[in-house]
C-alpha cells in the first residue's frame, strides 16, 4: 500500500517570500502521479500542481513549482511571491496507474500554510 | 463550463439513519470518485466508478455504497450511520482518455454530515 506523508503540520511565511512544503512517499509502483491540492477554508480542494512519475523534468504552474526526486521519493512544493490568498492546508497526493487499478488518490495528513502580512 | 456540484451542502442525521449524497461531474467527465475526510485529517478514498462500473473500493464497511447512472451523476449511501461517520465527503470527476492520458480528479464542494 501506499503511503504520504506530510511532515509539517503548520508553517508561516511572509508576503511575496517563497516557501517550501515538504512531502515523501512510499510505493513499489513505477507508474504514478503525484499531485498537490490547496483547500482553503472554503473546503473546496483546489489542484495546484501534478508531476508524472516518469518526466524528469519538475512541474511548475506560475508562481507554483516542485521539486521531485524519484530515487528519495520526495516531491516539495515551492511557492514563489506568497500572496495572502495562498493561506490554506495544502495536501500531497499520490496515484498509481497500473493496468485496471482504479485512480484512487491516496492524500497525505496535509501542512497548514499561513502567510502573513 | 460549471463544476463538480454535490447536495446537499450540510445535513444532519441521528445514529442508525441512512443517508444519501449526491454528485453531479463536470460536463464529459465519466469517472467519478468519492471521499471521507474527517476533521483534521487528509481525505480517505470510499469508492471510485467509471461508464456506471465499480472500479475501486477503499477500506470502508459494507455499510457505504454507491452508483453511477447513465447521466454520470453519482449517489454515495450510508446506512446504519454511527458518530464516526461525521465528516466532510468528497466527490471527484475526472476525464479518462485523451493523448496524453490525463487523470486529474476535480472536487465538488463536499457535503458535510454530522451524525448525532
Amino acid at each position: 500500500a501506499q503511503t504520504v506523508t506530510q511532515s509539517q503540520p503548520e508553517m508561516s511565511v511572509q508576503e511575496a517570500e517563497t516557501v517550501t512544503l515538504s512531502c515523501t512517499y512510499d510505493t513499489s509502483e513505477s507508474n504514478y502521479y503525484l499531485f498537490w491540492y490547496k483547500q482553503p477554508p472554503s473546503r473546496q480542494m483546489i489542484l495546484v500542481i501534478r508531476q508524472e512519475a516518469y518526466k524528469q523534468q519538475n512541474a511548475t504552474e506560475n508562481r507554483f513549482s516542485v521539486n521531485f526526486q524519484k530515487a528519495a521519493k520526495s516531491f516539495s512544493l515551492k511557492i514563489s511571491d506568497s500572496q495572502l490568498g495562498d493561506t490554506a492546508m495544502y495536501f500531497c497526493a499520490f496515484m498509481e496507474f497500473s493496468s485496471g487499478s482504479a485512480r484512487q488518490l491516496t492524500f497525505g495528513s496535509g501542512t497548514q500554510l499561513t502567510v502573513l502580512p | 463550463d460549471a463544476g463538480v456540484t454535490q447536495s446537499p451542502t450540510h445535513l444532519i442525521k441521528t445514529r442508525g439513519q441512512h443517508v444519501t449524497l449526491r454528485c453531479s461531474p463536470i460536463s464529459g467527465h465519466k469517472s467519478v470518485s468519492w471521499y471521507q475526510q474527517v476533521l483534521g485529517q487528509g481525505p480517505q478514498f470510499i469508492f471510485q466508478y467509471y461508464e456506471k462500473e465499480e472500479r475501486g473500493r477503499g477500506n470502508f464497511p459494507d455499510r457505504f455504497s454507491a452508483r453511477q447512472f447513465p447521466n454520470y451523476s453519482s449517489e454515495l449511501n450510508v446506512n446504519a450511520l454511527l458518530l464516526g461517520d461525521s465528516a466532510l465527503y468528497l466527490c471527484a470527476s475526472s476525464f479518462v482518455g485523451g493523448r496524453p492520458r490525463t487523470y486529474e480528479q476535480y472536487f465538488g464542494p463536499g457535503t458535510r454530515l454530522t451524525v448525532t
